[in-house]
């Protein structure tokens, strides 16, 4: 059983489009996150939800927007698609009513931007 | 003061040998360490943390060294196997955080 998944795994699109990926753990877990990571490893957060409340919004461009529909699930829409959102974007999740409760990363998704 | 520096970028042992990477920190809130490994295609998984109120934690063949005055701390993979090759990062954080402060990451080969 995969504990934090995000579809699809790869996604390649034309700037300008929009396009969503999405994301569930079945871990009980209480809060969800994404994180992009660039060409250079380098792993960035971008938003965080607790319990469906946005509770992270680092300084991301608003075509970015998270959706939470419940707290097993957390999406993330783009939109006009731009040449350096290319890059891996993870999904992970942690029991933030847990001290020190590791990070659950998914497999990540792989945009690439033509 | 959120920083976590992390280095070398890259890093290349021999099969047996041992691989060092090394973190320092600014923030001294910063109370609990961990590091996390990420094979190609994978996300990252929790390998091993420390907690400032030891020096060292062993797991294996993974130790983390910690210097609370010197705002250092240290993963050590002893007899480094191919299959370590991976991309390794130190983090930080505390209790009153929402979230981890990542190192860029290092990469590691293990050569045969």
């Amino acid at each position: 059983d995969t504990a934090v998944s995000q579809t699809p795994k790869y996604l390649v699109t034309q700037m300008g489009n929009d396009k969503s990926i999405k994301c569930e753990q079945n871990l009980g877990h209480d809060t969800m996150y994404w994180y992009k990571q660039d060409s250079k490893k380098f792993l960035k957060i971008m938003f965080s939800y607790n319990n469906k409340e946005l509770i992270i919004n680092e300084t991301v461009p608003n075509r970015f927007s998270p959706k939470s529909p419940d707290k097993a699930h957390l999406n993330l829409h783009i939109n006009s698609l731009e040449l350096g959102d290319s890059a891996v974007y993870f999904c992970a999740s942690s029991l933030r009513t847990a001290t020190y409760s590791p990070l659950h990363f998914g497999n990540g998704t792989r945009l690439t931007v033509t | 003061q959120q920083q976590v520096k992390q280095s070398p970028q890259s890093l290349i042992v021999q099969k047996g040998g041992i691989s060092i990477i090394n973190c320092a920190y600014e923030n001294t809130a910063f109370d609990y360490f961990p590091w996390y490994q990420q094979f190609p295609g994978k996300g990252p998984a929790l390998l091993i943390a420390i907690r400032p109120d030891v020096s060292e934690k062993k797991e294996g063949r993974f130790t983390i060294s910690f210097n609370k005055s010197a705002k250092q701390f240290s993963l050590h993979i002893m007899d480094s196997q191919p299959g370590d090759s991976a991309t390794y990062f130190c983090a930080a954080t505390s209790a009153g955080y929402s979230t981890l402060t990542f190192g860029k990451g290092t990469m590691l080969l293990v050569s045969p």
